[in-house]
């Protein structure tokens, strides 16, 4: 299975921009990156995704390497209820009852 | 809100006990999941189902039973559980689409705590 890697934990200014990595290298080329979190003990929230292409929304920007091995989110304000664990997830299409999510990146922004 | 509800929010019982987590989706979709979260872990996929019909059991004990009686709603019936089942059950639901673009949207989830 494909899968991702992030850092266990990043930290963060409040106002300034968050970066989160995530490294999916043996990523296939029909599967979509999702970007999902988790505030503390509730369901993961749904941010964004993309398949090749830059994406951005109201939440987030993504930024995807053009070999696909890596995308990076970005929060360009980050405030402190952006604290969260942040999740890279796959699409797994060879199977497509399947995401796969890793152990997360947990951001801490701070004052 | 999601559109992804679940209850009760928070449940004790005991190894002796019976009981049943529901999950109603108000979004339209037509695929639904069961994922589970211990502490410290990643979320593992428990059960998908599609257009109703049970289409992933990875690798679940069987004290755990799902039942999906329409494309809105997902029960998980629990019954002779142990303490190390205790964890975060989280629902969540999405639309399947060709090509693999499929977002899932999670329920607020379940805390359960077995004595």
């Amino acid at each position: 299975d494909a899968k991702t890697t992030q850092p266990p934990s990043m930290d963060c200014a409040e106002g300034r921009a968050a970066n989160l990595p995530c490294n999916h290298s043996t990523i296939s080329g029909n599967e979509y990156v999702y970007w999902y979190r988790q505030i503390h003990s509730q369901g993961p929230q749904y941010i964004i995704h993309g398949l090749k292409n830059n994406e951005t929304n109201e939440m987030a920007s993504l930024i995807i390497t053009e070999d696909r091995k890596s995308s990076t989110l970005i929060l360009p304000h980050a405030t402190l209820r952006d604290t969260a664990v942040y999740y890279c997830t796959l699409r797994i299409t060879d199977n497509f009852n399947k995401f796969y999510f890793g152990s997360g990146t947990k951001l801490n922004v701070k004052p | 809100e999601t559109g992804v509800t679940q209850t009760p929010r928070h449940l004790v019982m005991g190894m002796t006990n019976k009981k049943s987590l529901k999950c109603e989706q108000h979004l339209g979709h037509n695929a639904m999941y069961w994922y589970k979260q211990s502490a410290k872990k990643p979320l593992e996929l428990m059960f998908v189902y599609n257009f109703k019909e049970q289409t992933e059991n990875n690798s679940v004990p069987s004290r755990f039973s799902p039942e999906c009686p329409n494309s809105s709603h997902l029960f998980l019936h629990l019954h002779t559980l142990q303490p190390e089942d205790s964890a975060l059950y989280l629902c969540a639901s999405s639309r399947r689409l060709a090509g693999g673009e499929e977002t899932q949207y999670f329920g607020p989830g379940t805390r359960l705590l077995v004595l």
